[in-house]
């Protein structure tokens, strides 16, 4: 149980263009989800936290006009990468946690380059 | 603000050799802390999570320690197979629910 899916796992696009990734948790639904960001050789870095029904709150130093993220359902957040640019390239990875669970439970990420 | 360190960066070890990976954080008033493992261009898997509560948790070959008075944690891999090669890294939450800060990770090497 509890798992979390991602799509797409890589996506190719070119400069400017908006890219939307999806995460789901199969199993549970998930009060709170988490999108990370992972750029080579370097930890993952919290971009912003969404609760079901109500605004992100992204951290210091995320745009969130640039980063839109809609946590319409308890079992699906969405992370769009609006007017993308190869500094936006990087591998985006979420997470789900559930009410009274301490466990987080993670997407298998998706690689995403800006051509 | 926590911050969390691991050292070192990477590890070469050879089949069957016992090892233990650090982590370091800044503040000691966490709720939790896990230990994960990343394998090149994927995603996460847990290995073990210490309640601030607990100083130990063990799952097969891995035991993680948690020490809040010194900041510290290590993770402890007993007889390493090549199948132990990837990053692992450890990641620390203030509090219940909320986010986790992680590590840049430890890659391990082992060669058989």
């Amino acid at each position: 149980g509890a798992v979390v899916s991602q799509h797409p796992s890589r996506v190719i696009c070119k400069s400017g263009t908006s890219v939307k990734i999806e995460c789901r948790s199969l199993d549970f639904q998930a009060t709170t989800m988490f999108w990370y960001r992972q750029f080579p050789k370097q930890s993952l870095m919290l971009m912003a936290t969404s609760n079901e029904g109500s605004k992100a709150t992204y951290e210091q130093g995320v745009e969130k006009d640039k980063f839109l993220i809609n946590h319409a359902s308890l079992t699906l957040s969405t992370l769009t990468v609006t007017s993308a640019h190869p500094e936006d390239s990087s591998f985006y990875i979420c997470s789900a946690s559930r009410q009274g669970v301490d466990t987080q439970y993670f997407g298998p990420g998706t690689r995403l380059t800006v051509l | 603000k926590q911050e969390v360190t691991q050292i070192p960066a990477a590890l070469s070890v050879p089949e069957g050799e016992n090892l233990v990976l650090n982590c370091s954080f800044t503040d000691s008033a966490i709720y939790n802390l896990q230990w994960f493992r990343q394998d090149p261009g994927k995603g996460l898997t847990s290995l073990l999570l210490i309640q601030s509560s607990q100083r130990e948790q063990t799952s097969g070959r891995l035991n993680a320690s948690l020490d809040k008075s010194s900041g510290r944690s290590t993770l402890y891999i007993a007889a390493s197979q090549p199948g132990d090669s990837a990053t692992y890294l450890c990641a620390a939450s203030n509090q219940a629910g909320t986010a986790l800060i992680f590590g840049k990770g430890t890659t391990l090497s082992v060669s058989s």
